[in-house]
């Protein structure tokens, strides 16, 4: 089982600044094979970037997946209100497991 | 448009069986892997399991393997999870999900249903 750590567990930031999650792997992710979600309380989550990369649709551009082997990076290039919540990472690339997520909260 | 909707959550002792149903709508339910993700309460994430579009392979979380069961209808656009000896630590809402055909990742999410294990 691939094992996801991400960090930190906690990003306190204003709106308007930068946001870099991440999320580390135990061994390596086949062919990009990462996911990253956003999830809002009592909602379900929702895709934002696959392949690592790749932005899932009508996802905003300020939201950008890099990455590969075993340490991906989400960043959030200006933080609008609506982007405070907690980001799950997650690989496809083996049986698919969850990183344990980064709550971004208003500074 | 996709919608999924789960049904069958409730309060169950443990050692007890609870089935999950969901039903889906607008697009071609017979053609896509079909998933279900928990998520316990105040917790992260976890991928319970994964059935093909002809029900022909079916996946499980190790810590589901043999009590759960995972299928499908595609007569009546429905997934199923049959759970069988439940125990406390399988209280969580369980999501039905949809991938996009690229892999096991997850666009469409039902709004879940809450599965409480207690006596």
């Amino acid at each position: 089982e691939i094992v996801l750590t991400q960090s930190p567990g906690t990003l306190s930031l204003s709106p308007g600044e930068r946001a870099t999650l991440s999320c580390r792997a135990s061994q390596s992710v086949s062919s990009s094979y990462l996911a990253w979600y956003q999830q809002k309380p009592g909602q379900a989550p929702r895709l934002l970037i696959y392949g690592a990369s790749s932005r899932a649709t009508g996802i905003p551009d300020r939201f950008s997946g890099s990455g590969s082997g075993t340490d991906f990076t989400l960043t959030i290039s200006r933080l609008e209100p609506e982007d405070f919540a907690v980001y799950y990472c997650q690989q496809y690339g083996s049986s698919p497991t969850f990183g344990q997520g980064t709550k971004v909260e208003i500074k | 448009e996709v919608q999924l909707v789960e049904s069958g959550g409730g309060l169950v002792q443990p050692g007890g069986s609870l089935r999950l149903s969901c039903a889906a709508s607008g697009f071609t339910f017979s053609s896509y892997w079909m998933s279900w993700v928990r998520q316990a309460p105040g917790k992260g994430l976890e991928w319970v399991a994964n059935i093909k579009q002809d029900g022909s392979e079916k996946y499980y979380v190790d810590s589901v393997k043999g009590r759960f069961t995972i299928s499908r209808d595609n007569a009546k656009n429905s997934l199923y999870l049959q759970m069988n000896s439940l125990r406390a630590e399988d209280s969580a809402v369980y999501y039905c999900a949809r991938d996009l055909s690229r892999g096991w990742f997850w666009v469409y999410w039902g709004q879940g249903t809450l599965v409480t294990v207690s006596s």
